[in-house]
């Protein structure tokens, strides 16, 4: 089983606030890292999916980077609004045996913007 | 119509009982997975398909299996519940087939909710 990680476990900020969280995850036979948000009562959507190392995606105020070397990835959020609340999972593509071209996720880091 | 489509949307049930989750898609691709959701744990991969040959057990495929009856239909089923497995249920697919391709992308249905008393 991979070993994904995500850090914090939970985040609460005040509107306007920016933040960011990690994912680390294993360096070798790395293929690709995706980024899904996920609202209450509503299914993971995609938000990116990054390949090379220095990678960086940007949609909106939303923003990630890539490491491939020491297997972490950082999302950012400039100015945090409540609709941002969500649980952010983070979910590397590796190859070798049976892991070949599946996702395997993160626990999740779970945002909470106050008004 | 939704891309990916679950049904029930929401179940209770009994231990023992079996229960099918179904799952269809319209998206063309070959890939299918079902996730379950804890909380706190993430989502963890039960059972996967690459194509409607191909089944594959995920992290936690015991006490569950799975049914690729074709291209656009993948069903889960717990043949004897219990409580342990009430859960949120996602079915999700996928397009691309090299592992750096952005077509590997999941749509996830809406989920099922599974309650076994």
């Amino acid at each position: 089983i991979l070993n994904v990680e995500q850090s914090p476990q939970s985040l609460h900020v005040q509107e306007g606030d920016s933040t960011n969280f990690t994912c680390s995850f294993p360096s070798s036979n790395f293929y690709a890292l995706h980024w899904y948000r996920w609202e209450t009562a509503k299914s993971p959507e995609a938000l990116f999916v990054m390949t090379l190392n220095g990678d960086e995606k940007k949609k909106g105020r939303i923003s990630a980077t890539l490491n491939t070397k020491e297997g972490y990835s950082y999302l950012y959020i400039k100015g945090s609004q409540p609709e941002d609340s969500a649980t952010y999972l983070c979910a590397p593509v590796v190859a070798g045996g049976t892991s070949y071209g599946k996702l395997t996720f993160g626990q999740g880091t779970i945002l909470t913007v106050h008004p | 119509d939704a891309d990916v489509t679950q049904t029930p949307r929401n179940r209770i049930t009994k231990t023992g009982k079996r229960i099918m989750l179904e799952c269809s898609q319209t998206k063309g691709h070959d890939r299918m997975y079902w996730y379950r959701q804890d909380p706190g744990l993430g989502l963890r991969l039960i059972y996967y398909s690459f194509d409607v040959k191909d089944i594959n057990k995920g992290e936690i495929s015991d006490g569950y299996s799975v049914s690729r009856q074709a291209q656009a239909k993948f069903s889960l089923s717990l043949e004897s519940a219990i409580p342990n497995q009430t859960a949120l249920y996602f079915c999700a697919t996928s397009g691309g087939t090299a592992p750096n391709s952005g077509a590997n992308v999941l749509t996830f249905g809406a989920g099922s909710r599974l309650t076994v008393l």
